[in-house]
């Protein structure tokens, strides 16, 4: 079955501009979580969302946002874009039924460059 | 809080070398603990995850066991190859965490023929 989808794969902005990044997790999955890759901060977490209620938050200003539809899919956003920002963003699903021992399974990332 | 910590790299081998990546970890309750790859330009691949205390995880060669006494998560491989050459992290998700992952900061192994 396919696995987690992100799109775009690629992208350039400048400062002060927004970005959405989107999400398809695996089929049957219904929680899907963010991740920020840094060189300098590694991997952190922004937020998970299960059946479309934000289930937990990382430590993000504000402007890091997101959401889930009701087919599971995610989307989050970024506004007034930093220079700071320029990472890679990591989607992540899993069934999120329950709490304990779940497979987490990340997609391929979206490289996000800020100028 | 929870935090994870893992040996410094890089780690460089010879094909066929032993490998062994520390991992040790700071939770309350009992977490769950996870190996991820990572291959140049690519997103995270599970490699292997055990759910309570001494499960052994195995996947493609590499095992780990889930030691509480020590709080510890090594990666072992008995016999590494070229394009075992990646970045590897361990992680925690806490009792209660649902999925927030907790990740140390990754050893980069570089295996050469």
């Amino acid at each position: 079955k396919a696995g987690v989808t992100q799109t775009p794969r690629y992208l350039i902005k400048t400062r002060g501009q927004q970005v959405t990044l989107s999400c398809s997790p695996i089929s049957g999955h219904r929680s899907v979580s963010w991740y920020q890759q840094t060189p300098g901060q590694g991997l952190q977490f922004l937020f998970e969302y299960f059946s479309e209620t934000q289930r937990n938050k990382g430590n993000f200003p504000g402007r890091f946002s997101g959401r889930q539809f009701s087919n599971s899919r995610s989307e989050m956003n970024v506004s007034t874009l930093e220079l700071g920002d320029s990472a890679l963003y990591l989607c992540a699903s899993s069934l999120g039924d329950r709490v304990f021992g779940n497979t987490i399974y990340f997609g391929e990332g979206s490289w996000l460059t800020v100028v | 809080g929870n935090s994870v910590t893992q040996m410094e790299g890089p780690v460089t081998l010879s094909e066929e070398a032993f490998l062994t990546i520390n991992c040790t970890y700071t939770a309350t309750g009992y977490p769950s603990l996870f190996w991820y790859v990572q291959y140049p330009g690519e997103g995270l691949q599970l490699l292997l995850k055990a759910t309570k205390a001494d499960d052994k995880g195995s996947n493609k060669g590499f095992e780990a066991t889930y030691r509480k006494e020590t709080t510890s998560f090594h990666l072992e491989k008995g016999s590494v190859q070229v394009s075992d050459s990646a970045v590897y992290f361990c992680a925690l998700v806490s009792s209660g965490g649902y999925n927030k992952l907790i990740f140390g900061a990754g050893t980069r192994l570089a295996v050469h023929p």
